[in-house]
């Protein structure tokens, strides 16, 4: 099984200034099919999780380009340029180029 | 919009069954595969398994493996979880959500389960 590893557990950020999250896998994501299997969700309070990033670096529907992901092979990381009070939830990798799994998960708060 | 709704909360005794529904809206259902992921208090995201809507294959995660079946019914667009023999740590927040080959992209709202003596 492949393990995600994500740093650091928690952040507290000031509004306005960047945030990054760093996401690892134990094995490589990258598919023979040339597509890298790598997400990131934000489960806000309360709420399911929602979909960012899909594919290392796309953002999904309705995502403010604030957020960016990156990365390739096993190291990843998502990045938000300047970070709002409504970015507050818990961050998840997740991969799915073998049967899905999840990182830990980051809790971001605001300082 | 893409909407998935579930059914709600459940309290059951140990050893007991239950079974969630996941209604799906807004898109062809037979077009797209079904996760299910649930989430214990207080922790991470766990998956337990995926159906396709189109053939109704199955892969579940292998500790639920022999307790968990994921079945749909096209005619009304609606996906099920049925997990038995249920002890106290299945207690959870139960999601349905939406793949597309591999990309989990809209989720229900959640079901609480609750396993209790």
């Amino acid at each position: 099984d492949i393990v995600m590893t994500q740093t650091p557990l928690s952040l507290s950020v000031t509004p306005g200034q960047p945030a990054s999250i760093s996401c690892k896998s134990s094995q490589s994501l990258l598919h023979s099919d040339g597509k890298t299997y790598l997400y990131w969700y934000l489960q806000k309070p309360g709420q399911p999780p929602q979909l960012l990033i899909y594919e290392v670096s796309n953002r999904f529907s309705g995502v403010p380009d604030r957020f960016s992901g990156s990365g390739s092979g096993t190291d990843f990381t998502l990045k938000i340029s300047r970070v709002e009070a409504e970015d507050v939830g818990v961050y998840y990798c997740m991969q799915s180029i073998q049967l899905p799994g999840f990182g830990p998960g980051t809790k971001v708060d605001i300082k | 919009q893409v909407q998935l709704v579930q059914s709600g909360a459940e309290v059951k005794k140990p050893g007991a069954s239950v079974k969630v529904s996941c209604k799906a809206s807004g898109y062809t259902f037979t077009s797209y595969g079904i996760s299910w992921v649930r989430q214990a208090p207080g922790q991470g995201l766990e998956w337990m398994g995926w159906i396709s809507a189109y053939n109704g294959n199955t892969n579940y995660a292998q500790k639920l493996q022999g307790r968990v079946t994921m079945t749909t019914d096209t005619s009304t667009s609606t996906a099920y979880m049925e997990l038995r023999s249920l002890r106290s740590d299945d207690t959870a927040v139960y999601y349905c959500a939406r793949v597309r080959r591999r990309a989990i992209d809209y989720w229900g709202q959640g079901t609480l389960v609750t396993v209790s003596s």
